[in-house]
Formats: structure tokens, C-alpha cells, sequence
């Protein structure tokens, strides 16, 4: 089974739309994140949520937020879709609290977005 | 700044053969780091993580070495496999809030 897994895998749409992109992680963990990988294959953290709170790279346009409909699932809404949002985005998931920050991000398999 | 350097950005080695990728960082305080490998188009999986007390972890073929005092690490593949080709990150964690700073990566070509 897969552990952290993401839909759809490839994203083609044009500017100015409105996508999501589904995440579900079957792990227990209690913490999930989003990261943009860009083309120069940099990973960026953009959001890290529990069902406690929300962090927020104060880099992410306000046009993405998180939607978490229960705690084994973390979507990623973007609205009003730009070139510059192409790249390919991953969800991961850990379970916090382990002494010395020593949990292990599990990564989904991305999701090529490309906006035309 | 917080800052996470790879080299080299890129190299091709010959299948059986060895090779040593560095991790330079500025992160502070230092908390621990990892190092993880990325098959195209797949997400990243963590191959070790290192703790400031430890020196040197393996995992199979693959050893990480800390030098906490110079803020190094690297990555040591013995014996390469064509299934070795891939992007290797560093990620180093800060201890005061937790963050993470990942890597450009180094990407690695085994040739037969």
C-alpha cells in the first residue's frame, strides 16, 4: 500500500483556472506538509499543518491555502492559476514530537502542475 | 542566512565505482541533518539521518559523515549501481523552531 499518495499525478491547465490537488497518507502521522519543487529541483516548504495549527511560508501567495478535510488527508487549492506556478508539488507527511526533530518526512510522489 | 550547499551539482560515474558528495551548511543552531535520495519523478526518501554527537552512519552502500565543528557532511556511495542514479539532498534542521533547509541536490549519472 502506499503511504503517502497524491492525485492527479500530472496537471495541465490554463492560466486564470482554479485546481486542487489531493493528498492522503495512510501512516498515523499527525503532520502533513506541502512542498513546491521548481525547476531548478529546489524544494521549498510551503505549508506544514496538524490538526492543531497551520504554519505558513510567508513566501506562498495567498492564492494556495490547505484544505484539511480530517487528519489523513491535506489538499492543496490554488486559485487563478499562474505561469509561475508550474512545478511539481509534494506532499509529505511525519509524526512530530520525536526527540531532537528526528521524524522522517514520507513524500508522496508528486504532481507535475504545468499552467499554459 | 540559513544556507544548505551541495557539490558538485552533477556527476556521471562508472557503475562499480565509488564517489563523495558535500554538504556544506551555515545553519544555526544545528539540530540534525539528513540526507535523502530522489528517483525521477518520484519524491524524496530518507537514506540517513545524523545527530551532532555522531560522525558517521552507512546504510548499505551508501555513508554519511558530520563534522559539526566545520559544518560538513557528506555522502559516500561505495560500489554504484545503476539504481544509484539520482538526485541526493541535504537537509539540515534548525533547533530553534524546527525548520527545515533543504539542499539544491547533486544529481548522479551511473553509467555501465
Amino acid at each position: 500500500d502506499t503511504a503517502v499518495s497524491q492525485t492527479p499525478k500530472y496537471l495541465v491547465t490554463q492560466m486564470g483556472n482554479d485546481k486542487s490537488i489531493k493528498c492522503e497518507q495512510n501512516l498515523g502521522h499527525d503532520t502533513m506538509y506541502w512542498y513546491k519543487q521548481d525547476s531548478k529541483k529546489f524544494l521549498k516548504i510551503m505549508f506544514s499543518y496538524n490538526n492543531k495549527e497551520l504554519i505558513i511560508n510567508e513566501t506562498v501567495p495567498n492564492r494556495f491555502s490547505p484544505k484539511s478535510p480530517d487528519k489523513a488527508h491535506l489538499n492543496l487549492h490554488i486559485n487563478s492559476l499562474e505561469l509561475g506556478d508550474s512545478a511539481v508539488y509534494f506532499c509529505a507527511s511525519s509524526q512530530v514530537g520525536l526527540a531532537g526533530g528526528t521524524d522522517t518526512q514520507y513524500f508522496g510522489p508528486g504532481t507535475r502542475l504545468t499552467v499554459l | 542566512k540559513n544556507q544548505v550547499e551541495q557539490s558538485p551539482q552533477s556527476l556521471i560515474i562508472l557503475e562499480g565505482k565509488n564517489c563523495t558528495l558535500q554538504c556544506n551548511y551555515t545553519v544555526s543552531p544545528f539540530s540534525n541533518l539528513r540526507w535523502y535520495k530522489q528517483d525521477t519523478g518520484r519524491g524524496p526518501v530518507s537514506l540517513t539521518i545524523m545527530t551532532f554527537s555522531e560522525n558517521t552512519k552507512s546504510n548499505g552502500r551508501y555513508t554519511a559523515t558530520l563534522d559539526a565543528d566545520t559544518k560538513q557532511s557528506s555522502l559516500h556511495i561505495t560500489a554504484s549501481q545503476l539504481s544509484d542514479s539520482a538526485s541526493y539532498i541535504c537537509v539540515v534542521r534548525k533547533a530553534a523552531g524546527n525548520k527545515l533547509t533543504f539542499g539544491g541536490g547533486t544529481r548522479v549519472l551511473v553509467k555501465p
